[in-house]
C-alpha cells in the first residue's frame, strides 16, 4: 500500500514550457486534491475532483488544468509555465464524505517545480 | 469565507518539555473538522490529529492533544514530552463537512532544542 505517489518529485522549466504532474493513490480513494505551497502562505487548493472524470476548481486555478480519468489518478498540467508557477506542489486524496467522518487528507511527498 | 490564522510564525521548545501551537478560525458553520498536519523538512503533510466540530471531548493521539472550544473558534495543539523528531511546520486547518475543500493556515515553524 504505497499511498498517495507523485511523479516527479523535481523538476526545473524554462518559462512558455508545459509539463504534467501525477498524482496516485491505491486507497480508494474518491476525492484528490492538488494544493501549491508557497513561503508563507500555507497550502492553497488549485483544483480538486470529486470522483472519476470530474474536476473543479479550487482558490488559485488560473493557469492550470486537470484530468480524472482513471479514479486513482489525478493530473495537473501546467500548459504555458511562468515563473510564478514556481512552487512545491502537493497532491492528496480523501473518501468521498459521504462515508461519514472519513474527512482526513492523505498528502502525497510533494512535486518541486522551478520555473526559470 | 472561512479564515484560517496561526499567530505564532515560529515556536521553539526544548526538548521533553510540552508546547502549545495556537490556531483560530472564523466559520459560521456548526459542524466541521479541524485538523493539524505536519510538515518535517522532508515536505511530506502527516496528519498529527483531527476533531470534529459535534464532539464535546478533545482529541487526543499519544502525545498530542488539542484544546477545542468552540465558541472562541480556537484550536490549540499541545505537545507533551517535545522530541527532536517534533521540529517541523504544523499547519492548522478547516473543512466544512458537507463542502471538500480544506482551508490551511499559514503554518508554524517549531524547533526542538536538545
Amino acid at each position: 500500500n504505497a499511498g498517495v505517489t507523485q511523479t516527479p518529485k523535481f523538476r526545473v522549466l524554462k518559462t512558455g514550457q508545459s509539463m504534467t504532474l501525477l498524482c496516485a493513490q491505491d486507497m480508494n480513494h474518491e476525492y484528490m486534491y492538488w494544493y501549491r505551497q508557497d513561503p508563507g502562505m500555507g497550502l492553497r487548493l488549485i483544483h480538486y475532483s470529486v470522483g472519476e472524470g470530474t474536476t473543479a476548481k479550487g482558490e488559485v486555478p488560473d493557469g492550470y488544468n486537470v484530468s480524472r480519468l482513471k479514479k486513482q489518478n489525478f493530473l495537473l498540467g501546467l500548459e504555458s509555465a511562468a515563473p510564478s508557477q514556481t512552487s512545491v506542489y502537493f497532491c492528496a486524496s480523501s473518501y468521498s464524505i459521504l462515508a461519514g467522518s472519513q474527512e482526513t487528507q492523505y498528502f502525497g511527498p510533494g512535486t518541486r517545480l522551478l520555473v526559470l | 469565507a472561512q479564515t484560517v490564522t496561526q499567530s505564532q510564525p515560529e515556536m521553539s521548545v526544548q526538548e521533553a518539555e510540552t508546547v502549545t501551537l495556537s490556531c483560530t478560525y472564523d466559520t459560521s458553520e456548526s459542524d466541521y473538522y479541524l485538523f493539524w498536519y505536519k510538515q518535517p523538512p522532508s515536505r511530506q503533510m502527516i496528519l498529527v490529529i483531527r476533531q470534529e466540530a459535534y464532539k464535546q471531548q478533545n482529541a487526543t493521539e499519544n502525545r498530542f492533544s488539542v484544546n477545542f472550544q468552540k465558541a472562541a473558534k480556537s484550536f490549540s495543539l499541545k505537545i507533551s514530552d517535545s522530541q527532536l523528531g517534533d521540529a517541523a511546520m504544523y499547519f492548522c486547518a478547516y473543512r466544512r463537512s458537507s463542502y471538500d475543500k480544506v482551508i490551511f493556515g499559514p503554518g508554524t515553524s517549531l524547533s526542538v532544542i536538545p
